[in-house]
């Protein structure tokens, strides 16, 4: 069965650093991924998605990810983080295209401290 | 109104009490889904409805009851729950075939006393 890992459960960084947060997927057949952003009380948010085409994704709020097929991977950047970007932020992957369901990580705590 | 919404934003009820929580999306997707999430664990799927058929059940226990009705509304029925079924209850829609992710609705915080 198709997993999701993601190695980080919490990542502490300084406002204006750069993050990255790690993502791997279990399945090398053809998936589609997704990064989503979830703020205190809040539903998951897309952040981006990757489904084809060019491995480099750029989504909203500045954030970017690159998809590496020989690493199974799906790492999530940010050239420089604000204090709103302090949220939890989950990978997924949906495999057998669109038929799939929705696959989540355990996610990953980003803190972001002036 | 847009997206996907879901009534109520917070629910308490005692282990005897029989609830019901509503979810209603308004962007035309043929699938809606309900997950459940924990302190501590990840993100879990407990049904899964596409063209308002059950597809999936993720051995979620019988005291959970999910009910779709049309292709925009879903609903969990909560009876004689646990203390431990206290989570955050996620809805979410999606167009199969469409190849995008899933959308969410900000989600019922539920605490059984």
């Amino acid at each position: 069965a198709q997993s999701v890992t993601q190695l980080d459960s919490q990542v502490p960084v300084f406002e204006e650093a750069p993050v990255e947060l790690r993502c791997n997927y279990s399945s090398s057949v053809s998936v589609y991924l997704f990064w989503y952003v979830q703020y205190p009380n809040q539903g998951l948010q897309l952040l981006l998605k990757y489904l084809s085409g060019s491995t480099l994704v750029k989504g909203i709020n500045g954030f970017e990810a690159e998809f590496n097929k020989s690493q199974t991977s799906f790492h999530l950047r940010k050239p420089s983080v604000h204090i709103s970007d302090t949220a939890e932020y989950f990978c997924a992957v949906r495999e057998g295209g669109s038929q799939g369901n929705l696959i989540f990580g355990k996610g990953t705590k980003l803190s972001v401290k002036p | 109104e847009t997206g996907v919404t879901q009534t109520p934003r917070h629910l308490v009820m005692g282990m005897t009490n029989k609830k019901s929580l509503k979810c209603e999306q308004h962007l035309g997707h043929n699938a809606m889904y309900w997950y459940k999430q924990s302190a501590k664990k990840p993100l879990e799927l407990m049904f899964v409805y596409s063209l308002e058929e059950r597809v999936e059940n993720n051995s979620v226990p019988s005291r959970f009851s999910p009910e779709c009705p049309n292709s925009s509304h879903l609903f969990l029925h909560l009876h004689t729950l646990q203390p431990e079924d206290s989570a955050l209850y996620l809805c979410a829609s999606s167009q199969d075939g469409g190849g995008g992710g899933y959308t969410f609705g900000s989600g019922t915080r539920l605490t059984v006393v």
